[in-house]
């Protein structure tokens, strides 16, 4: 059974770089095909921010490009999420999650999700 | 980019109601769809992808169609654990689309 779990800062000041970990556990990053994260303000609905492969392919919502760094350590089982200068609309639960793609070369759905993490953006 | 849509936004619903959600994209997206069910405090859960096969351990009574563009999701009898927000979402070409969510609560 796959697991995911974030960590990170709560609180982040206005400006400054987000930054989250995602620890898989009970599967290898390695073989995982896609990891991804996706945010949720609260009582909004969810955002996708972007995927990376296991080999290191990354891809972000154009929105959010200019802003964000997906990247992927295999030895530790670790995924990470940063996203830089920040402002209040960036707080939101970050969630990371598997990506996968049933009958498809590539993948369109997250099947295992982490618990998920607040970050709140203020000085 | 592809847009998606959900109707309604909101239903309110009995327990043993029939209950349709659906979902439009703003183009084909062939199959690449899924639905999750999200309650408060908890992260999203897959339900259906490839627009209606089921993700292992969900109940039959969930079930998911499509016509052209437009992705219905179906619970044939609601239960009290199925109170809660419903999303839609699609992925082409790398890029991830949710739906605005469509909230199920109690009559």
């Amino acid at each position: 059974q796959v697991q995911l779990r974030e960590s990170g800062p709560g609180l982040v000041k206005p400006s400054e770089t987000l930054s989250l970990t995602c620890t898989v556990s009970g599967y290898s990053i390695s073989s995982g095909y896609y990891w991804g994260w996706i945010r949720q303000p609260p009582g909004k609905g969810l955002e996708w921010i972007g995927i990376i492969y296991h080999r290191g392919n990354t891809y972000y919502i154009p929105s959010l490009k200019s802003r964000v760094t997906i990247s992927v350590d295999t030895s530790k089982s670790q995924f990470s999420l940063k996203l830089s200068s920040v402002t209040a609309a960036d707080t939101a639960i970050y969630y990371c999650a598997h990506a996968e793609g049933f009958g498809e070369l590539t993948p369109y759905y997250f099947d295992y999700w982490g618990q998920g993490t607040l970050v709140t953006v203020s000085s | 980019d592809i847009q998606m849509t959900q109707s309604p936004s909101s239903v309110s619903a009995s327990v043993g109601d029939r209950v349709t959600i659906t979902c439009r994209a703003s183009q084909g997206i062939t199959r690449r769809l899924g639905w999750y069910q999200q309650k408060p405090g908890e992260a999203p859960k897959l339900l259906i992808y490839a627009t209606s096969s089921l993700q292992t351990g969900v109940p039959s009574r969930f079930s998911g169609s499509r016509s052209g563009t437009d992705f219905t999701l179906t619970i044939s009898s609601l239960q009290p654990e199925d109170f809660a927000t419903y999303y839609c979402q699609q992925a082409t070409d790398f890029l991830f689309t949710f739906g605005p969510g469509t909230k199920v609560d109690i009559k």
